[in-house]
């Protein structure tokens, strides 16, 4: 059965500095690996998709990994900011059952200004 | 700008009320899902439909109950049964469902309290 872990579950750095946030995952059969931010009270917003052939995806500051055979993915963010504030998910996409994505439990981010 | 809208926003129910959560999409996705965010326990699928007039339970289906009549809509009941209620309730759909690659869209959640 596949599980997603995210460790550390909350995490507080000063401004300005690049950090790395982690995912593992125990299966590697795969589709993709999802990453999401979600703000107190609201919704999730897609930051970077994954697909199992893909290595790397870039958007803006944020960089995501990913590491099938080691069954890893990194999410950086370079040169953060208080807005960066959130709590960040990532779900993985088993490809033995495509119509479920299961999620990490989240690790909670604070930027200190 | 496509996207999922959730309404209400906040719900308050009665004991013994059932109340109905909607969930709208424009972005011609085919499978549309039901979450339930609970502090510290992160997100469990309730029901999911992958296309109109079919849909399928998923972990924590007792005391829900869905329809899919359209493309667009995926409306979830919380019934009386549901002895729990009190949660944040998302919405999300994706394009394929079961086939390719694709990745999720979620709406902003209902917020349920029961009174």
């Amino acid at each position: 059965k596949q599980e997603v872990t995210q460790i550390p579950a909350a995490l507080s750095v000063p401004e300005g500095e690049n950090l790395v946030l982690n995912c593992s995952f125990t299966d590697s059969a795969i589709y993709n690996l999802q990453w999401f931010r979600q703000d107190p009270g609201k919704g999730l917003t897609s930051l970077l998709l994954i697909q199992s052939s893909q290595r790397e995806q870039t958007s803006g500051r944020l960089n995501a990994s990913l590491d099938k055979s080691s069954g890893r993915s990194t999410l950086y963010i370079a040169a953060s900011q208080p807005g960066d504030s959130a709590t960040y998910l990532c779900a993985v996409r088993p490809s033995s059952s495509a119509s479920k994505i299961i999620f990490g439990s989240g690790t909670r981010l604070s930027i200190r200004p | 700008d496509g996207g999922i809208t959730q309404s209400p926003k906040y719900l308050f129910r009665k004991e013994g009320q059932n109340v109905t959560l909607s969930c709208e999409q424009n972005l011609n996705h085919d499978a549309m899902y039901w979450y339930r965010q609970d502090p510290g326990q992160g997100l469990r699928l309730i029901y999911y439909s992958q296309i109109v007039n079919d849909f399928q339970k998923g972990d924590i289906a007792e005391g829900y109950s869905v329809s899919r009549e359209k493309k667009e809509s995926f409306p979830l009941t919380v019934t009386s049964a549901q002895k729990n209620p009190t949660a944040f309730y998302l919405c999300a759909s994706n394009e394929r469902g079961t086939y390719g690659g694709d990745g999720y869209t979620f709406g902003s959640g209902t917020r349920l309290t029961v009174v």
